[in-house]
């Protein structure tokens, strides 16, 4: 079993909806979770960090995080082409394994005019 | 303020061969951290240093890999001799703070990465 999980996609979104982006992650233990954003060819940069269940919003991201059930999402509104890229979900683990973050394959999104 | 920078960007070299990528993390981050993403697969934590010290070094594939930052400041991986399944993208990525921390708004810092073909 991976520690990250994600659906490879690609998910294809109409411009102007919500696309909802899902991740599990088989350490109970973990601590931070995080959504990447990676352009091709580009390095990863980071759009979210959640730390405590419920939901984080910022802008027209919003962070959702269950620690129950292993599982955190990032729901985009009013997608726009420019949101098309390769979302990495990403978790550190609890002590001697939080000094590193896991990440999961990506979930390629594309946003259609 | 400059960013997390990588060099090279790109490196073709023969199998056998050695190669060696620098990483300048932004100034003033103590922590240091080498990732890299082979073909197909997630991006894999290779190690970590708090100033010049490995604080982990649980991600590294083999003896074939040397990271070092002396003085603390910037680092090299050498790969020596390189493998065909070494290729990939290296990225090198810097905090403030230690992720151990768990401190909410702790984040690193991703450089553009390295990117390593082994022929």
């Amino acid at each position: 079993q991976k520690e990250v999980e994600q659906n490879s996609g690609p998910l294809s979104v109409p411009e102007g909806a919500i696309a909802s982006l899902n991740c599990t992650y088989s350490d109970r233990g973990s601590q931070s979770f995080f959504w990447y954003r990676q352009y091709s060819g580009k390095s990863p940069e980071l759009i979210m960090s959640i730390y405590s269940n419920g939901d984080k919003e910022d802008g027209r991201f919003t962070a959702q995080l269950n620690k129950a059930s292993q599982y955190v999402s990032l729901l985009i509104r009013d997608s726009q082409p420019s949101d098309s890229a390769t979302y990495l979900c990403a978790v550190t683990g609890r002590y001697s394994s939080a000094s590193k973050i896991i990440f999961g394959s990506g979930t390629r999104l594309s946003i259609r005019p | 303020e400059a960013g997390v920078t990588q060099f090279p960007s790109h490196s073709v070299i023969e199998k056998g061969q050695t190669v060696t990528l620098r990483c300048d993390p932004i100034s003033g981050h103590d922590n240091l951290y080498w990732y890299r993403r082979v073909m197909g697969k997630e991006i894999k934590f290779l190690l970590h240093f708090v100033k010049e010290s490995k604080q982990d070094e649980s991600g590294m594939p083999n003896n074939r890999f040397l990271a070092e930052r002396t003085g603390g400041t910037y680092s090299t991986l050498k790969v020596q001799p390189a493998e065909l399944e070494d290729s990939g993208v290296y990225f090198c990525a810097s905090s403030q703070v230690s992720l151990a921390t768990g401190e909410p708004g702790n984040t690193i810092y991703f450089g553009e990465g390295s990117w390593l073909t082994v022929v």
